[in-house]
C-alpha cells in the first residue's frame, strides 16, 4: 500500500462538530503536510509539521505527529459547511526530493 | 492557486492524438511537478523538474513527456502511448527541490473521446 494513507476514506458530520482524519505512512520522513482540495480544483496547503514536532495549530486546525507510530492526525474544530472538501496528507523525504500523497479523506459537513 | 496557472481547464482528445498541457508559474520557483489524479484517488507523480533544463521521471511516467526550457514553464505532453489518459492533471511548484511546500495550479481535466 502507498505511503501516506488517510483514514477514514469518507467522513460526514454536522456543522459545529469536530472532524478528525488520520494519516499513516511507512518510511522515515522530514515532515508531513496536510492539503485541502475542493471538488475539481487544485490543492491548497494547510499546515506542515516537521519530524521533530509533535503538535501544531493553525486557526481551527490541529495537527499531531507520532513518528514512533508513523502516523498523523488532522483535527478540524467547530466545522463549517465550507470545510466540505477532500483532505490529503503528504510525506516529504529530502533524500527522495519529492512528496508522496495519500488517497485522501472526503469530508462532508452538513449545514 | 495564485501564481501558478494551467491551461486549458478542459481538454478533449481523440484516441491516437498527442496533446500538450500548459503550466506556467510566476513565483520564481526552481522546482515544478506534474501529477495525475483519478476519481476518488490521490495524486500520482508523473514527472518533476528540480531546476531548469533538468527533469526526472516520477512514478507513472510512461506515455508522458515534459520539457523545462524556461524556469517559469513546464509543459506536459500526453502521447498516444498513454493507454488511459482520461484524468485530472495537476501542476505544482516549490521554491527549491528540497523545499517541502508545493503550490498547485487549478488543474486540467483531460477527456479522451
Amino acid at each position: 500500500s502507498q505511503q501516506g494513507e488517510e483514514d477514514p476514506q469518507a467522513l460526514s458530520i454536522q456543522e459545529g462538530e469536530n472532524a478528525t482524519m488520520n494519516c499513516s505512512y511507512k518510511t522515515s520522513i522530514n515532515n508531513l503536510q496536510w492539503y485541502r482540495q475542493n471538488s475539481g480544483r487544485g490543492l491548497v496547503h494547510l499546515i506542515l509539521i516537521r519530524s521533530n514536532e509533535r503538535e501544531k495549530h493553525s486557526g481551527r486546525l490541529r495537527v499531531t505527529l507520532d513518528t514512533s507510530k508513523k502516523s498523523s492526525s488532522l483535527l478540524i474544530t467547530a466545522s463549517r459547511a465550507a470545510d466540505t472538501a477532500s483532505y490529503f496528507c503528504a510525506t516529504f523525504n529530502t533524500n527522495a526530493g519529492k512528496s508522496t500523497f495519500g488517497d485522501g479523506t472526503t469530508l462532508t459537513v452538513k449545514p | 492557486d495564485g501564481g501558478i496557472t494551467q491551461s486549458p481547464k478542459y481538454l478533449f482528445r481523440k484516441e491516437g492524438q498527442n496533446v500538450t498541457l500548459s503550466c506556467e508559474q510566476n513565483l520564481n520557483h526552481d522546482a515544478m511537478y506534474w501529477y495525475r489524479q483519478d476519481p476518488g484517488q490521490g495524486l500520482r507523480l508523473i514527472y518533476y523538474s528540480q531546476i531548469v533544463n533538468d527533469f526526472q521521471k516520477g512514478d507513472i511516467a510512461e506515455g508522458y513527456s515534459v520539457s523545462r526550457e524556461k524556469k517559469e514553464s513546464f509543459p506536459l505532453t500526453v502521447t498516444s502511448a498513454q493507454k488511459n489518459p482520461t484524468a485530472f492533471y495537476l501542476c505544482a511548484s516549490s521554491i527549491t527541490y528540497d523545499t517541502d511546500t508545493q503550490y498547485f495550479g487549478p488543474g486540467t481535466r483531460l477527456t479522451v473521446l
